[in-house]
């Protein structure tokens, strides 16, 4: 029972790299979803994606890239890495965005650090 | 509510002993609402839920408390336990199924 399973857990970026963070789910679920958090502060919503094949913007989208591959894998991408981007990522899925009734199930999370 | 600050409210109770962890929500028109418990270096972990058409469910050692009226909402565990040591977050999720995170509480058990 994976649940949604995230890669890496860590990484450590200079100022300018790209880096893709993967987020695959085994639940079967149609929605996926990005956060990130910072210290002191909830999860903020970065992209999500309410159904294979679509992906909208979140609270803080400036910045990053997604890509919803297909059911069970959705990518975020840091095309060109900035220190305000240090921060914990998280992925989410749930069987439906607009379903009542529905909780979000999340990884373990990917701790990025860009110098 | 909104997340805001660095300094995340804490609570502090002893091994045994009911805690209340509160949240202020910030849209009236929200119908859902969710609390997770996180662990250090984990992700968030559901807890319990409550539609808007209730005010009360309850769970193994949890209780949710929704108040509409001030928009509050609250969990109480029962007898707690070291292991419940944790950040707790509410959350509120409106329409097109968007959630909203509170800052979060902070709880300390002390054996």
């Amino acid at each position: 029972n994976a649940g949604v399973t995230q890669t890496p857990k860590f990484q450590v970026l200079k100022t300018g790299q790209s880096m893709t963070l993967q987020c695959a789910q085994d639940m079967n679920h149609n929605s996926m979803y990005w956060y990130r958090q910072d210290p002191g502060m909830g999860l903020r919503l970065i992209y999500y994606s309410a159904s294979e094949g679509t992906t909208d913007k979140g609270e803080v989208p400036n910045g990053y890239n997604v890509s919803r591959l297909n059911k069970r894998e959705f990518s975020l991408r840091l095309e060109s890495a900035a220190p305000s981007q240090t921060s914990v990522y998280f992925c989410a899925s749930s069987e439906a965005a607009s379903r009542l009734n529905q909780p979000q199930h999340f990884g373990d999370g990917t701790r990025l650090s860009i110098l | 509510g909104e997340s805001v600050g660095l300094h995340l409210p804490t609570l502090s109770v002893q091994e045994g002993d009911n805690s209340i962890i509160n949240c202020a929500y910030s849209n009236s028109a929200s119908d859902y609402f969710i609390w997770y418990k996180q662990e250090s270096g984990k992700g968030p972990q559901f807890i319990i839920d409550i539609r808007s058409n209730m005010d009360k469910r309850q769970g193994q050692r949890v209780t949710v408390l929704l108040n509409k009226t001030v928009k509050h909402l609250s969990l109480q565990i029962a007898a707690t336990q070291p292991g419940d040591s944790a950040v707790y977050f509410c959350a509120e999720k409106g329409r097109g199924g968007k959630l909203i995170f509170g800052q979060g509480t902070e709880l300390s058990v002390k054996p």
